[in-house]
């Protein structure tokens, strides 16, 4: 069936880098995006972006461009998502779902993976 | 950034009742409307895309509308498993944004 499998959870620093990754199995990679949305402890959902496995075309939300690279590898049906100079307002779910092609751009998404808590701590 | 406005926050219901959920957007978004149920401890669950297109494998008792700016998420006959927070998410325009929440009780 169709699913997206993460990585396990992780600890940090502040300061340091994260990486989670997102395997996708049961459907043609390269045709549907990888979004990443995140979720604070106790709060609602935060969209981060998404990338084009195809192309490796990708948006970022602006509140974290210059800290976020999203990227995938097609021989592996994997997508990463890296954030860097973690503080403890990052600490969070992080959620890979593959995402729907719609007009050009991507746009509701399904299936969600599992979710990877990020926890950024001195 | 677009905001999405869901109402009410919470709502207490009963099995069989019908439950209805209300998103606002600061500004239109066509029909570019999203709609997730979440429990507990687990990843959200797309239920409805495009404002009103019921995802495969979700079950006819959910259904949505609205295009603009104004769209609502009904449950006609709730069942025990429909307990759950449920977001809005515009698809419009980068960033895109959900909604805070609405999280659906047991009366």
């Amino acid at each position: 069936q169709i699913q997206v499998l993460q990585s396990g959870t992780e600890v940090k620093k502040p300061g340091a880098s994260v990486k989670v990754s997102c395997k996708a199995s049961g459907y043609t990679f390269t045709n549907f995006g990888i979004s990443w949305v995140r979720q604070a402890p106790g709060h609602g959902l935060e969209w981060m972006g998404w990338i084009n496995p195809d192309n490796g075309d990708t948006n970022y939300a602006q509140k974290i461009q210059g800290r976020v690279t999203m990227t995938t590898d097609t021989s592996t049906n994997t997508g990463y998502m890296e954030l860097r100079s973690l503080t403890s307002d990052d600490t969070a779910i992080y959620y890979c779902a593959r995402a729907h092609r719609n007009s050009g751009s991507y746009t509701w998404f399904d299936p969600w993976g599992q979710g990877t808590l990020v926890t950024v701590s001195s | 950034d677009i905001q999405m406005t869901q109402s009410p926050s919470s709502v207490s219901a009963s099995v069989g009742d019908r439950v209805t959920i209300t998103c606002r957007a600061s500004q239109g978004i066509n029909s570019w409307l999203a709609w997730y149920q979440q429990k507990p401890g687990k990843a959200p669950k797309l239920l409805i895309y495009a404002a009103s297109s019921l995802q495969s494998g979700v079950p006819s008792r959910f259904s949505g509308s609205g295009s603009g700016t104004d769209f609502t998420l009904t449950i006609s006959s709730l069942q025990p498993e429909d307990f759950a927070t449920y977001y809005c998410q515009q698809a419009n325009s980068f960033p895109y944004t959900f909604g805070q929440g609405t999280k659906l009780e047991i009366k």
